[in-house]
């Protein structure tokens, strides 16, 4: 099992809906991660967080909106997104610090646009 | 930037059969990271390689940090179909702060 928990597993939106990806970690970890993965692809960075705070954005449109309410958890908000946005989003957490830690992942949320 | 990349991109063989998969790069690293992804489910971290020359095996798996630190191969011997999936290379970027993934190989074995 693994020790990074996102919900829901599946979502089916519409462009017009809002929703929100949800993920925790009770690993006592600092750093969280949001990466997108297409099919057959590798994961790609959207957003990390150290410390509760953003500090990396790639770049990400605002359709996309990230928050991390407390040290466990991180919200990806989704809002009229378009159907080239479906794919597998992962979120990851790692120990933090001035290195980069090996990261534990979730299983991610298939997300399907119609 | 630091790129990574890996080959072959697909590879499809036999169960009881050898294989090496390769992670390039033209940059240094600090450190690389291997994972493996199964179908439906996340990345699942096997090893982290950090002084260059350095091997380390796991079970089956055979891995290697290349001397100049710049490329990192993962070896298995006897594949068995438990070993399918997509296998990825990471490392970390120049600030230290994000993991820089390879393309990744997608390994089956088939029984």
């Amino acid at each position: 099992d693994t020790e990074v928990t996102q919900t829901p597993k599946h979502l089916v939106m519409g462009m017009t809906n809002k929703k929100s990806l949800k993920c925790e970690q009770h690993m006592g970890h600092r750093a969280m991660y949001w990466y997108k993965q297409k099919a057959k692809k590798p994961p790609e960075l959207m957003f990390v967080y150290s410390y509760e705070k953003l500090s990396i954005n790639e770049s990400v449109p605002s359709r996309f909106s990230p928050e991390c309410p407390n040290s466990s958890l991180l919200n990806l908000h989704l809002h009229a997104l378009q159907p080239e946005d479906s794919a597998l989003y992962l979120c990851a957490s790692s120990r933090g610090g001035a290195r980069v830690e090996p990261q534990h992942f979730g299983d991610g949320t298939r997300l399907s646009i119609l | 930037t630091q790129l990574l990349e890996q080959s072959p991109q697909f590879l499809s063989i036999q169960e009881g059969e050898n294989l090496t998969v390769y992670c390039n790069s033209s940059s240094v690293f600090s450190s690389l990271q291997w994972y493996r992804q199964e179908p439906g489910e996340g990345p699942v971290l096997l090893v982290t390689v950090v002084t260059g020359g350095e091997v380390k095996k796991l079970k089956r798996l055979t891995f290697q940090f290349g001397d100049a630190r710049k490329d990192s191969s993962l070896h298995i011997t006897a594949a068995q179909p438990g070993d399918t999936g997509l296998y990825l290379c990471a490392g970390p970027n120049n600030a230290g702060n994000m993991l820089t993934f390879g393309g990744g190989t997608r390994l089956m074995v088939k029984p």
